[in-house]
């Protein structure tokens, strides 16, 4: 079983919708949870990043920790064509090993 | 504040060749992470140093080595390369042990041809 499972898609959705991405994962001493959005061709640009369970908001992203399921989410509001990438979770139980999924790719159409 | 830099943006060698990626994490950052990005794959990790010393290492061939120096930049080397090792070479730093996300370059894509 991999450490992560992220559902690489593709997801295609409308303008303005709402979207939800969603990781899940096996190993319970992960602590600290991040999303990433990666453009085609390059680095991945750090998102969100939050510790131990609960919800962090920032602007039209927010990102959801449920640890007793396993489970997060990046949730994106009122989508917009920019949006469109590929989206990665990764995960630590240290701070300093990370585990990443294999990143779902998004497009928002106008 | 400058972001982690990473050199060359593109590399092209030819099959059993050597190849030298170069990386310089955030100011401040000990730990430097090198990751494989092939086609349509995930991130795969390879090797991560701090403060100087080689933590730990991904499943990859021992052909694929690197160093951190006191500064904490960072190269990672291919030896032998082979045309599978065609990727995109993401290298990430972070800060204090257990306080910090990771921050990434943009990359170096190696085309072994």
């Amino acid at each position: 079983q991999k450490e992560v499972e992220q559902d690489p898609g593709p997801l295609s959705v409308p303008e303005g919708a709402i979207v939800s991405l969603n990781c899940t994962y096996s190993n319970s001493a992960f602590q600290y949870f991040m999303w990433y959005r990666q453009y085609s061709r390059k680095g991945p640009e750090l998102l969100m990043y939050t510790y131990s369970s609960g919800n962090k908001e920032d602007g039209r992203f927010t990102a959801q920790v449920d640890k007793s399921s396993k489970y997060i989410s990046l949730f994106i509001r009122d989508s917009q064509p920019s949006d469109s990438a590929t989206y990665l979770c990764a995960m630590s139980n240290t701070g300093n090993q990370f585990y990443f999924g294999t990143g779902t790719s998004l497009t928002v159409i106008p | 504040e400058a972001g982690v830099t990473q050199s060359p943006t593109h590399l092209i060698k030819t099959r059993g060749q050597q190849a030298t990626l170069r990386c310089s994490p955030i100011s401040g950052h000990t730990s430097v992470y090198w990751y494989q990005q092939a086609l349509g794959l995930g991130l795969q990790f390879l090797l991560w140093y701090d403060e100087g010393e080689e933590r730990n290492r991904g499943n990859f061939p021992p052909r694929f080595s690197g160093r951190q120096f006191p500064n904490y930049s960072s190269e990672l080397n291919v030896n032998a390369l082979e045309l599978e090792d065609s990727a995109l070479y993401l290298c990430a730093s972070s800060s204090l042990i257990g306080l910090s996300e990771a921050f990434f370059g943009q990359g170096t894509r190696l085309t072994v041809v």
